[in-house]
C-alpha cells in the first residue's frame, strides 16, 4: 500500500517570496505523483503530475516540483508567490498495481500575506 | 473543458434519512470517483466505478452505497445518515484506467446531519 506524508498544514509565506509545500511518500513500487490545488468553495483541479519521465515537472502557474527517489520527496515549489496562490493544497500517490485510485495527503494550507 | 458537476452545494439531512448525492460528468469518462474530505484528514476514498454498473470499495465504504446506471452518472447513498457522516463529498471522473490519468473533481456538496 502506498501512502503520503505533507509536513505543515499550514503554510504562510509573503507576496514575492519562495514557496516551499513538502510531500514524502511510502511505496513499494515505482510510485507516480499528483500535487493538486483547491481554491475557496471550489473543488480539487491538477497542478502537475510525476510519471516516470522528467524527474522535475512544471505546472500551472509557475508551480514545480522534483521527483527525488532518494529521498522519497515530492516537494513543490514557486519562485515568488501571489495572493491568488492562497489555496489548499494536497498531494496524492497511485502506482500501476493494485488499486488505480489516488491516495491523498492530508494537505496543506497556503497563506500569503500582503 | 471537462465539467463535473454535483446536484447540491449544500445539504442539510435529520439522523436517519437516505441521502442521495449525484454527480454527473459531460466527457465519456469510464472512471467515477465519490471521495469524503474532512479537515486534517485530507480526501478519503470512499467508492469508485470503472464501467456502468461496476464499483469497488475504497478506503472508507462503510454506510455508504453507490449506484452506476449511466455512465455520465454516479451517486452516492447514505442508506441512514449519521452525524459522523457529516463532511464535504466530492465527485471526480477519469478518461480512462491508467494510473496517470487526471482526475477532474466537482465542486463538492457539503452534507450536514443533524
Amino acid at each position: 500500500a502506498q501512502s503520503v506524508t505533507q509536513l505543515g498544514s499550514h503554510v504562510s509565506v509573503s507576496e514575492g517570496a519562495l514557496v516551499l509545500l513538502r510531500c514524502n511518500y511510502s511505496s513499494s513500487v515505482p510510485p507516480y505523483l499528483f500535487w493538486y490545488v483547491q481554491y475557496p468553495n471550489q473543488g480539487l483541479q491538477l497542478l502537475l503530475k510525476y510519471t516516470s519521465a522528467a524527474t522535475l515537472v512544471k505546472g500551472i502557474n509557475g508551480f514545480e516540483a522534483e521527483f527525488k527517489k532518494s529521498e522519497t520527496s515530492f516537494h513543490l515549489t514557486k519562485p515568488s508567490a501571489h495572493m491568488r496562490d492562497a489555496a489548499e493544497y494536497f498531494c496524492a500517490v497511485t502506482t500501476d498495481t493494485g488499486r488505480r485510485a489516488l491516495t491523498f495527503g492530508s494537505g496543506t494550507r497556503l497563506q500569503v500575506q500582503p | 473543458d471537462v465539467k463535473v458537476t454535483q446536484s447540491s452545494r449544500y445539504l442539510v439531512k435529520r439522523t436517519g434519512e437516505k441521502v442521495f448525492l449525484e454527480c454527473v460528468q459531460d466527457m465519456d469518462h469510464e472512471n467515477m470517483f465519490w471521495y469524503r474530505q474532512d479537515p486534517g484528514l485530507g480526501l478519503r476514498l470512499i467508492y469508485f466505478s470503472y464501467d456502468v454498473k461496476m464499483k469497488e470499495k475504497g478506503d472508507i465504504p462503510e454506510g455508504y452505497s453507490v449506484s452506476r446506471e449511466k455512465k455520465e452518472r454516479f451517486s452516492l447513498i447514505l442508506e441512514s445518515a449519521s452525524t459522523n457522516q457529516t463532511s464535504m463529498y466530492l465527485c471526480a471522473s477519469s478518461l480512462l484506467g491508467g494510473s496517470t490519468d487526471t482526475q477532474y473533481f466537482g465542486p463538492g456538496t457539503r452534507l450536514t446531519v443533524l
